[in-house]
Protein backbone atom coordinates (compact mmCIF):
# COMPACT_ATOMS: atom_id res chain seq x y z
CA UNK A 1 0.00 0.00 0.00
CA UNK A 2 1.50 3.15 -1.15
CA UNK A 3 1.66 5.93 1.78
CA UNK A 4 2.86 9.63 1.47
CA UNK A 5 4.11 11.40 4.88
CA UNK A 6 4.26 15.27 4.80
CA UNK A 7 6.17 17.49 7.32
CA UNK A 8 5.60 19.65 8.96
CA UNK A 9 1.51 19.45 9.41
CA UNK A 10 1.36 23.01 10.38
CA UNK A 11 4.21 25.60 9.70
CA UNK A 12 3.73 29.66 11.09
CA UNK A 13 6.62 31.55 9.21
CA UNK A 14 7.65 34.96 8.96
CA UNK A 15 7.32 37.53 6.05
CA UNK A 16 10.79 37.08 4.12
CA UNK A 17 11.75 33.78 5.59
CA UNK A 18 12.60 30.52 3.43
CA UNK A 19 11.56 27.19 4.14
CA UNK A 20 10.91 23.60 3.24
CA UNK A 21 8.02 21.41 2.90
CA UNK A 22 9.23 17.35 2.97
CA UNK A 23 7.07 14.65 1.07
CA UNK A 24 8.23 11.13 1.86
CA UNK A 25 6.48 8.61 0.03
CA UNK A 26 6.78 4.31 0.49
CA UNK A 27 6.34 2.31 -3.37
CA UNK A 28 7.58 3.36 -7.03
CA UNK A 29 6.05 6.17 -8.87
CA UNK A 30 5.38 7.46 -12.06
CA UNK A 31 4.48 11.29 -10.93
CA UNK A 32 4.23 13.63 -7.83
CA UNK A 33 2.23 16.14 -7.38
CA UNK A 34 1.63 19.44 -5.03
CA UNK A 35 -1.23 21.19 -4.47
CA UNK A 36 -2.72 24.33 -3.35
CA UNK A 37 -5.98 24.41 -1.03
CA UNK A 38 -7.37 27.73 0.72
CA UNK A 39 -10.19 27.15 3.14
CA UNK A 40 -13.47 25.63 1.67
CA UNK A 41 -11.74 25.70 -1.61
CA UNK A 42 -10.87 22.73 -4.18
CA UNK A 43 -7.05 22.22 -4.95
CA UNK A 44 -4.88 24.21 -6.92
CA UNK A 45 -2.43 22.75 -8.97
CA UNK A 46 1.11 23.73 -8.40
CA UNK A 47 3.51 21.60 -10.06
CA UNK A 48 3.81 18.08 -11.71
CA UNK A 49 7.03 16.30 -11.39
CA UNK A 50 7.74 13.13 -13.56
CA UNK A 51 11.52 12.41 -13.33
CA UNK A 52 14.58 11.92 -11.24
CA UNK A 53 15.87 15.22 -10.64
CA UNK A 54 12.87 17.15 -11.78
CA UNK A 55 12.97 20.38 -10.42
CA UNK A 56 10.32 23.17 -11.27
CA UNK A 57 9.56 26.79 -10.38
CA UNK A 58 6.72 29.12 -10.09
CA UNK A 59 7.27 32.49 -8.81
CA UNK A 60 8.51 31.81 -4.83
CA UNK A 61 7.77 28.47 -4.46
CA UNK A 62 10.41 25.46 -6.40
CA UNK A 63 9.80 21.88 -5.86
CA UNK A 64 12.15 19.08 -6.51
CA UNK A 65 11.64 15.26 -6.80
CA UNK A 66 14.37 12.56 -5.89
CA UNK A 67 12.83 9.15 -6.74
CA UNK A 68 16.05 7.14 -5.92
CA UNK A 69 15.02 8.49 -1.80
CA UNK A 70 11.48 8.95 -2.37
CA UNK A 71 11.31 12.38 -1.66
CA UNK A 72 10.24 15.58 -2.85
CA UNK A 73 10.53 19.00 -1.36
CA UNK A 74 8.36 21.98 -1.56
CA UNK A 75 10.82 25.25 -0.96
CA UNK A 76 9.28 28.57 -0.12
CA UNK A 77 11.63 31.47 -0.62
CA UNK A 78 10.82 34.59 0.90
CA UNK A 79 7.75 33.71 1.94
CA UNK A 80 4.71 36.61 2.21
CA UNK A 81 1.10 36.78 3.33
CA UNK A 82 -0.69 35.04 -0.04
CA UNK A 83 1.24 32.09 0.27
CA UNK A 84 -0.77 31.33 3.49
CA UNK A 85 -2.59 27.97 2.38
CA UNK A 86 -2.66 24.57 2.93
CA UNK A 87 -0.27 22.19 1.09
CA UNK A 88 -1.13 18.63 -0.20
CA UNK A 89 1.42 16.71 -2.00
CA UNK A 90 -0.34 13.66 -4.01
CA UNK A 91 1.86 10.63 -5.75
CA UNK A 92 0.14 8.17 -8.23
CA UNK A 93 1.63 4.82 -8.30
CA UNK A 94 3.19 3.40 -11.03
CA UNK A 95 1.18 2.86 -14.26
CA UNK A 96 -1.77 4.13 -12.24
CA UNK A 97 -2.14 7.73 -12.92
CA UNK A 98 -5.27 9.79 -11.54
CA UNK A 99 -5.59 7.14 -8.66
CA UNK A 100 -3.27 9.76 -6.78
CA UNK A 101 -2.16 8.90 -2.67
CA UNK A 102 -2.40 12.61 -0.91
CA UNK A 103 -0.45 13.39 2.17
CA UNK A 104 -1.97 14.38 4.92
CA UNK A 105 -1.17 18.41 3.99
CA UNK A 106 0.71 21.52 5.45
CA UNK A 107 -0.97 24.44 6.47
CA UNK A 108 1.36 27.29 6.36
CA UNK A 109 0.57 30.79 7.80
CA UNK A 110 2.50 33.61 6.86
CA UNK A 111 2.75 36.49 9.22
CA UNK A 112 3.53 39.83 8.76
CA UNK B 1 -12.07 25.43 -23.11
CA UNK B 2 -14.66 24.43 -20.20
CA UNK B 3 -13.00 23.26 -16.74
CA UNK B 4 -14.34 20.54 -14.51
CA UNK B 5 -17.56 21.54 -13.16
CA UNK B 6 -19.60 19.85 -10.47
CA UNK B 7 -23.11 20.13 -9.18
CA UNK B 8 -24.42 20.74 -6.86
CA UNK B 9 -22.52 22.83 -5.17
CA UNK B 10 -23.63 22.24 -1.35
CA UNK B 11 -25.66 19.69 -0.28
CA UNK B 12 -27.43 18.68 3.11
CA UNK B 13 -29.00 15.07 3.34
CA UNK B 14 -30.08 12.71 7.06
CA UNK B 15 -28.23 9.58 7.88
CA UNK B 16 -29.91 6.13 5.45
CA UNK B 17 -30.88 8.29 2.58
CA UNK B 18 -29.21 8.39 -0.96
CA UNK B 19 -26.97 10.95 -2.35
CA UNK B 20 -26.33 11.35 -6.32
CA UNK B 21 -23.42 14.20 -6.87
CA UNK B 22 -22.58 15.22 -11.00
CA UNK B 23 -19.25 15.96 -12.65
CA UNK B 24 -18.57 17.56 -15.71
CA UNK B 25 -15.19 16.54 -17.02
CA UNK B 26 -13.34 18.76 -19.14
CA UNK B 27 -12.77 18.97 -23.19
CA UNK B 28 -11.27 16.72 -24.60
CA UNK B 29 -10.53 14.01 -21.13
CA UNK B 30 -12.19 10.70 -21.02
CA UNK B 31 -11.23 9.51 -17.39
CA UNK B 32 -12.92 11.08 -14.38
CA UNK B 33 -11.74 10.43 -10.68
CA UNK B 34 -13.68 10.69 -7.46
CA UNK B 35 -11.93 11.55 -4.40
CA UNK B 36 -13.36 12.56 -0.72
CA UNK B 37 -11.71 14.63 1.54
CA UNK B 38 -12.85 14.82 5.11
CA UNK B 39 -12.41 18.14 7.30
CA UNK B 40 -8.75 18.32 8.11
CA UNK B 41 -7.41 15.47 6.13
CA UNK B 42 -5.95 15.06 2.57
CA UNK B 43 -7.95 13.89 -0.39
CA UNK B 44 -8.60 9.49 -0.46
CA UNK B 45 -9.65 7.88 -4.08
CA UNK B 46 -12.73 6.33 -4.06
CA UNK B 47 -12.81 5.15 -8.05
CA UNK B 48 -11.86 5.91 -11.67
CA UNK B 49 -14.02 5.35 -14.23
CA UNK B 50 -12.32 5.93 -18.11
CA UNK B 51 -14.39 4.93 -21.20
CA UNK B 52 -17.30 4.05 -18.65
CA UNK B 53 -16.08 1.39 -17.15
CA UNK B 54 -15.09 1.82 -13.58
CA UNK B 55 -10.59 1.74 -13.84
CA UNK B 56 -9.56 0.78 -10.12
CA UNK B 57 -10.85 1.65 -6.87
CA UNK B 58 -10.05 2.95 -3.00
CA UNK B 59 -10.62 1.44 0.05
CA UNK B 60 -14.53 2.25 -0.04
CA UNK B 61 -17.80 0.26 1.03
CA UNK B 62 -19.70 -0.53 -2.55
CA UNK B 63 -22.69 1.71 -1.31
CA UNK B 64 -20.04 4.22 -3.40
CA UNK B 65 -20.71 3.78 -6.18
CA UNK B 66 -20.37 5.62 -9.84
CA UNK B 67 -21.17 5.33 -13.63
CA UNK B 68 -20.15 6.95 -16.47
CA UNK B 69 -21.45 8.53 -19.41
CA UNK B 70 -20.72 8.73 -23.44
CA UNK B 71 -19.97 12.10 -23.40
CA UNK B 72 -17.66 11.38 -20.14
CA UNK B 73 -19.56 13.10 -17.52
CA UNK B 74 -19.87 11.20 -14.35
CA UNK B 75 -22.12 10.55 -11.57
CA UNK B 76 -21.21 9.42 -7.74
CA UNK B 77 -23.78 7.68 -5.75
CA UNK B 78 -23.81 6.71 -2.03
CA UNK B 79 -25.92 4.70 -0.20
CA UNK B 80 -27.39 4.50 3.20
CA UNK B 81 -25.43 7.74 3.87
CA UNK B 82 -23.33 7.74 7.51
CA UNK B 83 -22.18 10.68 9.36
CA UNK B 84 -18.88 9.92 8.50
CA UNK B 85 -19.68 10.67 4.31
CA UNK B 86 -19.63 14.14 5.60
CA UNK B 87 -17.12 15.46 3.60
CA UNK B 88 -15.92 17.49 0.22
CA UNK B 89 -16.50 15.41 -2.85
CA UNK B 90 -13.72 16.08 -5.52
CA UNK B 91 -13.88 14.64 -9.12
CA UNK B 92 -10.99 14.81 -11.25
CA UNK B 93 -10.60 14.69 -15.07
CA UNK B 94 -7.83 13.79 -17.39
CA UNK B 95 -6.67 11.80 -20.13
CA UNK B 96 -5.91 8.51 -19.39
CA UNK B 97 -2.32 8.08 -18.09
CA UNK B 98 -2.42 12.06 -18.27
CA UNK B 99 -2.31 14.99 -15.31
CA UNK B 100 -6.04 15.44 -13.51
CA UNK B 101 -7.53 18.59 -13.28
CA UNK B 102 -9.98 19.13 -10.38
CA UNK B 103 -13.25 20.38 -9.75
CA UNK B 104 -14.67 22.40 -7.72
CA UNK B 105 -16.45 20.12 -5.23
CA UNK B 106 -19.26 19.40 -3.76
CA UNK B 107 -19.85 20.24 0.45
CA UNK B 108 -22.10 17.18 1.41
CA UNK B 109 -23.35 17.12 4.74
CA UNK B 110 -25.05 13.96 6.51
CA UNK B 111 -27.07 14.86 9.51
Amino acid sequence: ELKVEQNPLFLSMQEGKNYTIYCNYSTTSDRLYWYRQDPGKSLESLFVLLSNGAVKQEGRLMASLDTKARLSTLHITAAVHDLSATYFCAVDPNLNAGKSTFGDGTTLTVKP
Amino acid sequence: ETGVTQSPTHLIKTRGQQVTLRCSSQSGHNTVSWYQQALGQGPQFIFQYYREEENGRGNFPPRFSGLQFPNYSSELNVNALELDDSALYLCASSQIDNEQFFGPGTRLTVL
